[in-house]
């Protein structure tokens, strides 16, 4: 199993410019998630979904979209990013309705600039 | 305004002896806490967890202590090892599970 992942690594932005953050599991959890961690912040649920085309809003999701076609796959869009945006971008899955739950797997994360 | 605080940033503690660490919450709502590990450069990894109709889980050198009345949870290590040196999170949700809350983290150094 090679678990969460996420591509790319790094990432550089220009203001203004939209670009997709890819996150795939092969664990076959139907939730899945995006996180940005800020410093001193902690990390902040962009969006989540709970199963293929199912999809909500978590703290944070402005500026971002997320789709969620398939039950491996749960790509995050920015659609016009801002100097904002910068930030450390986690995806994480999780299995429900088991004696785990809620004990989220994580990507390795993306880092993103946008200048 | 955030629902999880964690008011330590950092935390040091000499090789064998006892970390703690802690955390608040503000919806007395939450149902599940949870803790994880982050190294740098990396995802967080899950650590332990605690539902609200418990007051403490052990597993290991790691064990949870949660107080509902004070909305307080706490995380002991004992004995500290210098492996442990990371970034530790805790987590909150209510019972369905759909949405975590995240506290800022406390940065534990185990000195050997």
């Amino acid at each position: 199993n090679a678990g969460v992942t996420q591509t790319p690594k790094f990432q550089v932005l220009k203001t203004g410019q939209s670009m997709t953050l890819q996150c795939a599991q092969d664990m076959n959890h139907e939730y899945m998630s995006w996180y940005r961690q800020d410093p001193g912040m902690g990390l902040r649920l962009i969006h989540y979904s709970v199963g293929a085309g199912i999809t909500d809003q978590g703290e944070v999701p402005n500026g971002y979209n997320v789709s969620r076609s398939t039950t491996e796959d749960f790509p995050l869009r920015l659609l016009s990013a801002a100097p904002s945006q910068t930030s450390v971008y986690f995806c994480a899955s999780t299995l429900l309705g088991t004696s785990k739950n809620g004990e989220q797997f994580f990507g390795p994360g993306t880092r993103l600039t946008v200048l | 305004d955030q629902q999880v605080k964690q008011n330590s940033p950092s935390l040091s503690v000499q090789e064998g002896r006892i970390s703690i660490l802690n955390c608040d919450y503000t919806n007395s709502m939450f149902d599940y806490f949870l803790w994880y590990k982050k190294y740098p450069a990396e995802g967080p990894t899950f650590l332990i967890s605690i539902s609200s109709i418990k007051d403490k889980n052990e597993d290991g050198r790691f064990t949870v202590f949660l107080n509902k009345s004070a909305k307080h949870l706490s995380l002991h290590i004992v004995p500290s090892q210098p492996g442990d040196s990371a970034v530790y999170f805790c987590a909150a949700s209510f019972h369905n599970f759909n949405k975590f809350y995240f506290g800022s983290g406390t940065k534990l150094n185990v000195k050997p």
